[in-house]
């Protein structure tokens, strides 16, 4: 079947301009995670989503970032007025409910100029 | 004390050795264990989750030591497609939160 897509593969911005991120689960995955990873750096969790709960949003590190999760299905991670520190892969994972297992997505290559 | 630390290698070794990573693990608590690959500029992918009585998959051993609070990936007969990043993913109890560790890079020559 599918995997996580996410798109758009690439996104190059200018500071201060905002972007979105689309990330679109395994069917039937009730769990989604967002992570960025910088250049040789380990993942960073970014916000958890579960079901209809109310999102875990602690790894967020500013409140330029954001994001939603419509239908329990699609998810879009919104960066606001982009730093150039913001230049990172943006992973999406999706999980069963009940497991731990996390299906990652090929990811969104932000560059911020 | 990280979470979760991994050597992060190189360990470059021939083709058909066997080589084996260790990650350590800080959170007595910690309930779920799982090694991912990660191939340059590609996504993480698991590649297995590591039980308490350990298990075996093909070449791949993993082991879960809690009294050392360390886990363990064993590869076997080294192949050149098993170059990669081995990262290391630790969950505690009672939450969904993982914790992942930096990765270990293998290299495996001819």
């Amino acid at each position: 079947g599918a995997g996580v897509s996410q798109s758009p593969s690439n996104k190059v911005t200018e500071k201060g301009k905002d972007v979105e991120l689309r990330c679109d689960p395994i069917s039937g995955h009730t769990a989604l995670y967002w992570y960025r990873q910088s250049l040789g750096q380990g993942l960073e969790f970014l916000i958890y989503f579960q079901g209809n709960s109310a999102p875990d949003k602690s790894g967020l590190p500013s409140d330029r970032f954001s994001a939603e999760r419509t239908g329990g299905s699609v998810s879009t991670l919104t960066i606001q007025r982009t730093q150039q520190e913001d230049s990172a892969v943006y992973l999406c994972a999706s999980s069963l409910l009940g497991k731990y297992e996390q299906y990652f997505g090929p990811g969104t290559r932000l560059t911020v100029t | 004390r990280k979470e979760v630390e991994q050597d992060p290698g190189p360990f470059n070794v021939p083709e058909g050795a066997t080589v084996a990573f260790n990650c350590t693990y800080s959170n007595s608590a910690s309930q779920s264990f799982f090694w991912y690959r990660q191939d340059c500029r590609k996504e993480p992918k698991l590649l297995m989750s590591v039980y308490s009585s350990g298990n075996e998959d093909g070449r791949f051993t993993a082991q879960l030591n809690r009294a050392s609070q360390y886990i363990s990936l064993l590869i076997r007969d080294s192949k050149l497609s098993d170059s990669a990043t081995y990262l290391c993913v630790v969950r505690r109890g009672g939450s969904y939160i993982p914790t992942f560790g930096r990765g270990t890079s293998l290299i495996v020559h001819p």
